[in-house]
């Protein structure tokens, strides 16, 4: 059964960028959608945006101009890279499969996240 | 940037049943939005209960339920026990490959 498992440093400093790794075992990244999501402490869960297993992305809008997903399949993983961090950007950050279903190319039908990562926090502080 | 509103805290007594509601701050949630509802307990990365409004993830006790009741989607846990206190968050699918999660609800049980 397909596992994830988030990892990087879990400190960064202000103004500088956040990156994190989530790699995925038990199964084959291909055909399925990857996704970000992140919790600050105390508070509720936002999705962050996700990456095809051929590369295409989507993010939400609110975080776009600072984030880049990226995915290595010869790898099994995929990243987040969240520039220009502040302290709001601190968060338990989780990965997740998006399984979906596709209508002519387009994700249009149930969708739902699973399984999660065990999710790891990131704190930005100088 | 639309808003998911769900209710912050509900509790419900050991047995009961009790309906979490997610919403829309403008508009109404359908089968369209393809709901999911996520259990979290504190340190703990959430579990998938529900998704496409009704249908249980496998290994889902069917003490809980989706549905959509007049204009939010709607999660039912009957025959409360107490460890379904936890956070419970639903997410909906606005569509272009963009989705939002709700603020989350504590329920406490007791």
């Amino acid at each position: 059964q397909v596992q994830l498992q988030e990892s990087g440093p879990g400190l960064v400093k202000p103004s500088e960028t956040l990156s994190l790794t989530c790699t995925v075992s038990g199964g084959s990244m291909r055909s399925h959608y990857w996704s970000w999501i992140r919790q600050p402490p105390g508070k509720g869960l936002e999705w962050i945006g996700y990456i095809y297993y051929s590369g295409s992305t989507n993010y939400n809008p609110s975080l776009k101009s600072r984030v880049t997903i990226s995915v290595d399949t010869s790898k099994n993983q995929f990243s987040l890279k969240l520039s220009s961090v502040t302290a709001a950007d601190t968060a338990v950050y989780y990965c997740a499969r998006v399984l979906v279903t596709m209508v002519r190319g387009v994700i249009e039908g149930p969708n739902w996240f699973d399984p999660w990562g065990q999710g790891t926090l990131v704190t930005v502080s100088s | 940037q639309t808003v998911v509103t769900q209710e912050p805290s509900f509790s419900v007594s050991p047995g009961g049943t009790v309906t979490l509601t997610c919403g829309l701050s403008s508009g109404s949630v359908s089968t369209s939005y393809y709901p999911s509802w996520y259990q979290q307990t504190p340190g703990q990365a959430p579990r998938t209960l529900i998704y496409s409004t009704n249908t249980r993830s496998s290994g889902v006790s069917d003490r809980f339920s989706g549905s959509i009741l007049g204009n939010k989607a709607a999660l039912t846990i009957t025959g409360a026990q107490a460890d379904d206190e936890s956070n419970y968050y639903c997410v909906l699918y606005m569509g272009s490959g963009v989705w939002v999660f709700g603020g989350g609800t504590k329920l406490t049980v007791l």
